[in-house]
């Protein structure tokens, strides 16, 4: 059983460029959650994709979007960089839960985004 | 809205000594409470969360919605212990767990040989 994993690890990019970052998910999870981490700062959610549709929104802009893919795997785009977009990109997967139970999330090692 | 506090951005203590992280959540529903540990060079892993009721690598956390408040704590802290750790939080959707976790700042806990 593979976890999961992201690409790139590193990117440098500079501002209004756009970006895709990538994750595939731990085999057997349908769920994908993006969370953006700052220095120095807790992670942050993004959104989450269950069955390649997006059910559940952070509080961020809509330059940020994301898909998910038949097999599960997922991409988020940033359109329009800011300086500020620079951060740890961590994705996560977990099963989606039964009613009244929770599957724990499972997390990547995250791409590490540089704005310039 | 969901809000998780740590308030101790770092934390250190002596290796054999009892260890506390401070946590508090402020959300209106019945919320599931967890801790993520993230250890040197290594992925964000699930640590433990208040519905299991369990102690793992002899941490354990009760929550008090008294005060809402969820600390974690070890008797007899170890040097493997040192680590950035996360409280966090998610809450419920209609019928089913809902994945958003809400995460507070970290504490980084070195423990001294």
């Amino acid at each position: 059983e593979t976890g999961v994993t992201q690409s790139p690890t590193h990117l440098i990019k500079t501002r209004g460029q756009q970006v895709t970052l990538r994750c595939s998910s731990q085999s057997g999870h349908n769920t994908v959650s993006w969370y953006q981490q700052a220095l120095g700062q807790g992670p942050q959610f993004i959104f989450q994709y269950y069955r390649e549709e997006e059910n559940g929104r952070g509080n961020f802009p809509p330059r940020f979007s994301g898909l998910q893919f038949p097999n599960y795997s997922s991409e988020l785009n940033v359109n329009a960089l800011e300086l500020d977009d620079s951060a740890l990109y961590l994705c996560a997967s977990r099963s989606e839960a039964r009613l009244g139970s929770y599957n724990e999330q499972f997390f990547g090692p995250g791409t590490r985004l540089t704005v310039l | 809205a969901q809000r998780v506090t740590q308030p101790e951005k770092l934390l250190s203590v002596f290796k054999g000594a009892p260890v506390e992280l401070k946590c508090n959540y402020s959300y209106s529903g019945s919320p599931e409470l967890f801790w993520y540990v993230q250890y040197s060079r290594q992925r964000l892993q699930l640590l433990l969360r208040h519905i299991s009721r369990e102690s793992i690598k002899g941490f354990t956390a009760d929550l008090n919605k008294g005060e809402t408040s969820f600390h974690l704590k070890k008797p007899f802290a170890q040097e493997e212990d040192s680590a950035m750790y996360y409280c966090a939080l998610s809450g419920h959707a209609g019928g089913t767990s809902y994945g958003k976790l809400t995460f507070g700042q970290g504490t980084i806990l070195t423990v001294h040989p």
